[in-house]
């Protein structure tokens, strides 16, 4: 079945340290996305990526970076930069032409303890 | 910029009663609209989209039509059940935008029998 997965599913971190949140998607989607979600306030861009070996900032990209080495995947690291990085992350992607929607992994829940 | 404007919750129904969320949206552009959904601790899945004025988009008994004259892109049901108890977000995507969804901040709806 296609689709995208997400993992780990729960992920705990101590502060100072960096995390890597995984993202792979079989779908043959050229656009990918993470998202960062708090309660009560949706869902906010934090990088996307087009194409291979290109991203662009999203509107909270400080604290995290990516990489796009490969189609399917999209690997998001939060860094100890980030300054509060308890959030619930979602990975989506789309074909990326034309006004098409997103397709969403199951999320990763990060807390930092 | 491009904007979406959801009704806050949470809205609390009784099982059969009729449901509206309302949606509106900001956008420079003829932008395609999209409900999601999400279950307590999963993804988002879309629920409905609609990519021109008067469309009209449908899925398990919710619908929603696009009104380019007053921006807007309510969610109906007729008749809600328990099992619709999720968290809704309205969402618009835009080409030349970076085929970026941008979110609403998402409504929580709760059907009690």
């Amino acid at each position: 079945d296609g689709g995208i997965t997400q993992s780990p599913k729960y992920l705990f971190r101590k502060e100072g340290q960096n995390v890597t949140l995984s993202c792979e998607q079989n779908l043959n989607h050229d656009a990918m996305y993470w998202y960062r979600q708090d309660p009560g306030q949706g869902l906010r861009l934090i990088y996307y990526s087009q194409i291979v070996n290109d991203f662009q900032k999203g509107d909270i990209a400080e604290g995290y970076s990516v990489s796009r080495e490969k189609k399917e995947s999209f690997p998001l690291t939060v860094t100890s930069a980030q300054k509060n990085p308890t959030a619930f992350y979602l990975c989506a992607s789309s074909p990326g032409l034309g006004n098409t929607e997103a397709f969403f992994g199951q999320g990763t829940r990060l807390t930092v303890v | 910029g491009n904007s979406v404007t959801q009704m806050e919750g949470p809205v609390t129904l009784s099982e059969e009663a009729f449901l509206t969320i309302n949606c509106t949206y900001t956008a420079t552009g003829y932008p395609s609209l999209f409900w999601y959904v999400q279950y307590p601790g999963e993804g988002l899945q879309l629920l409905l989209k609609a990519t021109k004025a008067d469309d009209k988009g449908s899925n398990k008994g919710f619908e929603a039509t696009y009104r380019k004259e007053t921006t807007s892109f309510h969610l109906e049901k007729g008749s809600v059940q328990v099992s619709d108890s999720a968290v809704y977000f309205c969402a618009l995507i835009l080409t030349g935008g970076g085929n970026k969804l941008t979110f609403g901040t998402g409504t929580q709806l709760k059907v009690e029998l």
